[in-house]
Parts: C-alpha cells; structure tokens; sequence
C-alpha cells in the first residue's frame, strides 16, 4: 500500500512566523503535490514536483515555497504566514508524469493566528 | 481557463436510495477523469476513466465518461451511512489533476 505522511495534522501559527509543513512517500513516486483545500474552492494546487530538486508552481503559489531534496520528501514552506493561509494542506504523490493516480496525505490543518 | 463543476453541491438522502452525482468540465489537453471520495481526510481513489461511454464499476458505485459532452456522472446505488462523503472529480490534462469542488453527501439511516 502506498503511504503518505504528512508531519502534523493540526498545526497553529502566529502572522509572520516561518512555517513548515514536511511530506514523506514511501513508494519511490517520482511526482509529489501540495494542494490547499479550503471551503467552496475545492483542492488547489499550490506547487508540483517531477523530481528531486525540480519544482513547478501550480495554481496559487503565491506565499509559499518548495524544496525537494530527496526523493520521498516534499516540503512546503509559508515564508511569513498570513492569516490567509489559514487552510487545510494536503499533500499527494504519483508514480511518474502522466500516471494519474495520485495518492494523498491524511492533511494538515493550519491555523494562522 | 480550465473548469470543472460539480452538481449538486449538496444531497441528503435516506440509507437504500440511489444517487447520481455529476462533473462536467472543459480542459485543455484532457486525459483522463478520476473520481475521488473524501471523508474526514485524506481523498481515496476511486475511479479513472479515459474512455467514452466504457462503465466502470466497483461494488454499489459505477461511473461513466462521455468525452463528446464533456461530463462524468458517479452513481450509487442502496447507499448507506458509510457512503457519507464529499466526492471529487477530477480531470488530468497533461500534467496535473484539477478539482472539482465536490459534491456533499449525507445519507441517514
């Protein structure tokens, strides 16, 4: 079964502060997502990754950053968290670009302060 | 722009009835279409469709892709409690998947 980590599921912050939210596949996919979902809007992307070191922004990227310096990892980063960012955060992997199916993290919900 | 619009956003219905729920859309480079449900968390995969008017089943939920009209429709049949869920659509282009927002359902005993 693939598995998808994602290392904390309620998270609170303070405007301004530095946030991390870390998301780790053990299934060797090449591809890993983050999405925020938030109500009304659905899932959104915010930034893709096709490879280690390699990043795509999605949608909404504004805000936020990404480093993917190891293959299962996938870091998203709020440089300085906003109460607008207040969301839920999941994070998702697939096999390679153009398969499909992409398997998701249990969710982060941040709370901005 | 690509979209994709789900309908209806809400059903409330009673355990043993059977519902449609539907996703059009209009994207660019389509691929492919993916059912997804969402109870508390994490989205779990349910269905990928490529092909027009080819049912895919899985238990009491099938659905069914018509490329020519540019809609998806999931249904499922003697639902129950356990079917409570938000269910998303949504299309692949080249490279990413693109939500819908979901369609909300609750079904009572």
């Amino acid at each position: 079964d693939v598995k998808v980590t994602q290392s904390s599921r309620y998270l609170v912050k303070r405007t301004g502060e530095k946030v991390f939210l870390e998301c780790v596949q053990d299934m060797d996919h090449e591809n890993m997502f983050w999405y925020r979902q938030d109500p009304g809007l659905g899932l959104r992307l915010i930034y893709f990754s096709y490879d280690v070191k390699m990043k795509e922004k999605g949608d909404i990227p504004e805000g936020y950053s990404v480093s993917r310096e190891k293959k299962e990892r996938f870091s998203l980063i709020l440089e300085s968290a906003s109460t607008n960012q207040t969301s839920m955060y999941l994070c998702a992997s697939s096999v390679w670009t153009g398969q499909e199916t992409q398997y998701f993290g249990p969710g982060t919900r941040l709370l901005v302060l | 722009e690509d979209k994709v619009v789900q309908s209806p956003l809400s059903l409330v219905v009673h355990e043993g009835d059977t519902v449609t729920l539907n996703c059009s859309y209009e994207v660019t480079n389509f691929r492919s279409l993916l059912w997804y449900k969402q109870e508390k968390k994490a989205p779990t995969f349910l269905f990928m469709l490529t092909s027009s008017g080819i049912e895919k089943k899985s238990g009491r939920l099938s659905s069914i892709l018509d490329k020519k009209e540019l809609f998806s429709i999931l249904n499922i049949t003697a639902t129950q409690t356990g079917d409570s869920a938000v269910y998303l659509c949504a299309p692949y282009n080249t490279d990413k998947l693109i939500f819908g927002t979901g369609t909300r359902l609750q079904v009572f005993p």
